[in-house]
């Protein structure tokens, strides 16, 4: 089974408008970190948001948002207020807490696509 | 604080020969893994470098080796270059082995022919 899973390969959103982009998980175990990434045409990845499976409390970083539902498996990203610049691939990713080394797991991807 | 910084930008080779690819991790980081991102799917995990020894390894054939160096700076080889190995290829770096960040470099486009 897949162990992220990003059903939106593409998005069009409205500069100034919410977007969310979903991302369900599958883990076993109990300990996991969940990311998001945003990856420009350059390529490099850029690091937007981290939530724990024990953090009590929703992740926010400025403009984005961590949508966490743990029981349904889902870390779904809310951009607010979206710019001209948020234009890119975004990408979900898990790293499993039994694991000795740092492995992320990531999703397909989504393009998000900002319309003036 | 220097980020991750990753050598050549983009490189050409033909397929059976040889490639080295080189990454800084930031400061501060003592940990290096490596992706292998295909066009149009997410970054596969190839293999991870905490103090200087693979402590974790992905899918990838023993073609695919690495190094790390005492200023935990890394290297990725492959040998026998083969068509699908053409991708980007992302180093990655954080502090130790626990859930922390990581935080990837601007990668080097290897396209095989």
């Amino acid at each position: 089974a897949q162990k992220i899973t990003q059903t939106q390969p593409g998005m069009f959103v409205q500069e100034k408008e919410a977007v969310t982009l979903d991302c369900t998980y599958d883990t076993s175990d109990p300990s996991y970190g969940l990311f998001w990434y945003k990856q420009p045409s350059s390529g490099e990845m850029i690091f937007l948001i981290y939530q724990g499976s024990y953090d009590q409390q929703n992740a926010t970083e400025g403009r984005y948002s961590l949508n966490f539902q743990k029981a349904r498996k889902s870390a779904n990203l809310v951009i607010s207020a979206s710019q001209l610049g948020d234009s890119a691939m975004y990408f979900c990713a898990m790293r499993e807490g039994r694991s000795n080394f740092n492995k992320f797991y990531f999703g397909s991807g989504t393009k998000l696509n900002v319309k003036p | 604080e220097t980020g991750v910084t990753q050598s050549p930008t983009h490189l050409i080779k033909t397929r059976g020969q040889q490639v080295t690819l080189r990454c800084s991790s930031q400061s501060g980081h003592n940990t290096v893994s490596w992706y292998q991102q295909a066009l149009g799917q997410g970054p596969q995990f190839i293999f991870q470098y905490y103090r200087e020894e693979e402590n974790g390894r992905g899918n990838f054939p023993p073609r695919f080796s690495g190094l790390q160096f005492p200023n935990y700076s890394s290297e990725l080889n492959v040998n026998a270059l083969e068509l699908d190995d053409s991708a980007l290829y992302l180093c990655a770096s954080s502090y130790g082995l626990g859930p922390e960040t990581q935080y990837f470099g601007p990668g080097t486009r290897l396209l095989v022919l």
